[in-house]
């Protein structure tokens, strides 16, 4: 089993969607946990953290975190072709325990006009 | 501006030949990353560098070697004995103790026939 699970997609939605975008995991020791944003043949681009449990929200998008189920989701509201990208979650535990981050497989997005 | 460079964008070997990547960061981050990306996996850490003439290996890091002899470089050489060379390689840097907070250069495409 890997440490960390996210639906590979494609995801398809239309214009103006609120789209959700899943990871779960299974090392309790998880303490960071991070979204980023990657478009064809670049780099990733990181888009927000969250430290332990909540909710943390960035314009259009809201990430949040549920340690007890070992589940976190990133939300984009009113989401726009320029969405369209492949969204890796990474997760680590603190910084003196490794803290190497752990990635998900990405979620590829398709925002369609 | 600053940011992590990369290059070649794309690069072509015959097996058999040792190649090594470039990384450079203007940043200021002590922290220094390899990362290599395969189809629908996600990143897998290759090897990592907390300070200048220091590194460690990561998960995956049979078939590459890596230097660290000035802060703002960090250069990875593929050898002929990594068995599966084909792949995107990301290069990331950091704050040292902000491992969370990963920016990645823009990738080397390495093909090798």
């Amino acid at each position: 089993q890997k440490e960390v699970e996210q639906d590979p997609g494609p995801l398809s939605v239309p214009e103006g969607a609120i789209v959700s975008l899943n990871c779960t995991y299974s090392n309790s020791a998880f303490q960071y946990f991070m979204w980023y944003r990657q478009y064809s043949r670049k780099g990733p681009e990181l888009l927000m953290y969250t430290y332990s449990s909540g909710n943390k929200e960035d314009g259009r998008f809201t990430a949040q975190v549920d340690k007890s189920s070992k589940y976190i989701s990133l939300f984009i509201r009113d989401s726009q072709p320029s969405d369209s990208a492949t969204y890796l979650c990474a997760m680590s535990a603190l910084y003196n325990q490794g803290g190497k981050l752990i990635f998900g497989q990405g979620t590829e997005l398709s925002v369609k006009p | 501006d600053g940011g992590i460079t990369q290059s070649p964008k794309y690069l072509f070997r015959k097996e058999g030949q040792n190649v090594t990547l470039s990384c450079e960061q203007n940043l200021n981050h002590d922290a220094m990353y390899w990362y290599r990306q395969d189809p629908g996996q996600g990143l897998r850490l290759i090897y990592y560098s907390q300070i200048v003439n220091d590194f460690q290996k990561g998960d995956i890091a049979e078939g590459y070697s890596v230097s660290r002899e000035k802060k703002e470089s960090f250069p990875l050489t593929v050898t002929s004995a990594q068995k599966n060379p084909t792949a995107f390689y990301l290069c990331a840097s950091s704050i040292s103790g902000t491992h969370y907070e990963q920016y990645f250069g823009p990738g080397t495409r390495l093909t090798v026939t």
